[in-house]
């Protein structure tokens, strides 16, 4: 069983409606979670990070996290193509060394 | 600029060279992350170090690979030997202090190609 598990798409949304983008973690002694943007050739780009249960809000982006269903997602507003790009989930206990990434899911927003 | 940087962008090596990646951490960090990414794969995480000191390599390969984060300077990911599964993106990030509560900033990465 692989620590993160992510749908790995492609996810296609039009231009203004919102993207859902989830991930799973087998790990239940994970803490904290975040999430990375990857455009092709380029390198991972912290989004967003979340310790507790419930919503946290950044602007366009919220992330969910419910620690009782292992399940942590993203959710992008008003979604614009320049969004297209590879989401990479992350967790990491905050005891832990390593922090395990998901395959990412891709996301293509439609104009 | 503030940023973590990795030299060089790209490199080119034959097999059985040796490959020597460089990771200059965010300022005011002092832990570092190598990560090794395949085509249409997730990123692998292969060690972490803080200065003059190798944390966690459980991710390494055993054989060929080391890494280092002397007291000056960058920290370096030496490869010897390469073959051509080395040919991967590898990635640093830092992060400013030990666990995972504290998020990680990745730099632009190294593009290695082994012929």
């Amino acid at each position: 069983q692989k620590e993160v598990e992510q749908n790995s798409g492609p996810l296609s949304v039009p231009e203004g409606a919102i993207a859902s983008l989830n991930c799973t973690y087998s790990d239940r002694g994970s803490q904290s979670f975040f999430w990375y943007r990857q455009y092709s050739g380029k390198s991972p780009e912290l989004i967003m990070f979340i310790y507790s249960n419930g919503d946290k809000e950044d602007g366009r982006f919220t992330a969910q996290l419910n620690k009782a269903s292992q399940y942590v997602s993203l959710l992008i507003r008003d979604s614009q193509p320049s969004d297209s790009a590879t989401y990479l989930c992350a967790v990491n206990r905050n005891t832990g060394n390593q922090f395990y990434f998901g395959t990412g899911t891709s996301l293509t927003v439609i104009p | 600029n503030a940023g973590v940087m990795q030299n060089p962008r790209h490199l080119v090596r034959r097999r059985g060279q040796e490959a020597r990646l460089r990771c200059s951490p965010m300022k005011g960090h002092s832990h570092v992350y190598w990560y090794r990414q395949l085509p249409e794969e997730g990123l692998k995480f292969m060690v972490y170090l803080q200065k003059e000191n190798i944390i966690d390599e459980s991710g390494m390969p055993k054989e060929r690979f080391s890494a280092e984060f002397p007291k000056e300077g960058p920290s370096i990911l030496r490869i010897q030997q390469v073959v051509r599964g080395d040919s991967a993106a590898y990635f640093c990030a830092s992060s400013p202090a030990r666990g995972g509560a504290y998020e990680q900033y990745f730099g632009p990465g190294t593009r290695l190609t082994v012929t």
